[in-house]
């Protein structure tokens, strides 16, 4: 248990199907961050939430739809997504201007779209 | 921006051999720099990080790295590998904490008898 945990660890879904990631830290972070790693591709980060506002979006396409309703929890919807889609997703908190600068990831959802 | 260049996708090595994985950073700022580990289907685990101070730093599972500011690189060793430390590895850098990581594209560790 690393202290952020992603549900679910895998996930199938059709093109035209709609699902959520979630994400949930206890970690008394106040920052959170999607990434997305793909086979013989760096991590690419996604979006990034800071005290539940969103400062970035990595040009994502809009069939990606974060939300942060609180600093201890983040979701990924996915809706009409793409078989180029198919990866690991990842979700790491961290603090905001101070503390121990620790970034901290989950397991990931393994998404693959059919 | 930040920037991470990991030199080698692959390093291959026997086992109780010393290893040197590569990293070269490009920033206009001042940054933190952090090593990653991740074994297969699971997440990233943090072995090291630099903030600030002495240059040799010390992590998990008997790995450090060595921050070089005129050279602007953060190369991760170690002295005897086992098998167990095959996995991939990652150089990330930050402008601070609040901000998002820049990955390098990992180097593959694979450590053989």
């Amino acid at each position: 248990e690393t202290g952020v945990t992603q549900t679910p660890r895998h996930l199938v879904m059709g093109m035209t199907n709609k699902k959520s990631l979630k994400c949930e830290q206890h970690l008394g972070h106040n920052a959170m961050y999607w990434y997305k790693q793909s086979a013989k591709k760096p991590l690419e980060l996604m979006f990034v939430y800071n005290f539940k506002e969103q400062t970035e979006n990595n040009s994502v396409p809009s069939r990606f739809s974060p939300e942060c309703p609180n600093s201890s929890h983040l979701f990924l919807h996915l809706h009409t997504l793409q078989p180029e889609d198919s990866a690991l997703y990842l979700c790491a908190s961290s603090h905001m201007d101070g503390g121990d600068y620790g970034y901290t990831f989950g397991s990931g959802t393994r998404l693959t779209v059919v | 921006a930040q920037s991470v260049t990991q030199l080698d996708s692959q390093v291959p090595v026997f086992e109780e051999a010393p290893v040197e994985l590569r990293c070269n950073y490009s920033s206009s700022v001042s940054v933190y720099l952090f090593w990653y580990v991740q074994y297969p289907n699971q997440g990233l685990q943090l072995l090291l990080k630099y903030l600030s101070g002495s240059t040799l730093v010390k992590g998990i599972n008997g790995f450090e790295a060595e921050f070089n500011k005129s050279q602007t690189s953060f190369h991760l060793r170690k002295p005897s590998v086992h098998i167990s430390d095959t996995a991939e590895y990652f150089c990330a850098v930050s402008r601070n904490s609040g901000y998002a990581l820049n990955f390098g594209k990992g180097t593959s560790l694979l450590v053989t008898p």
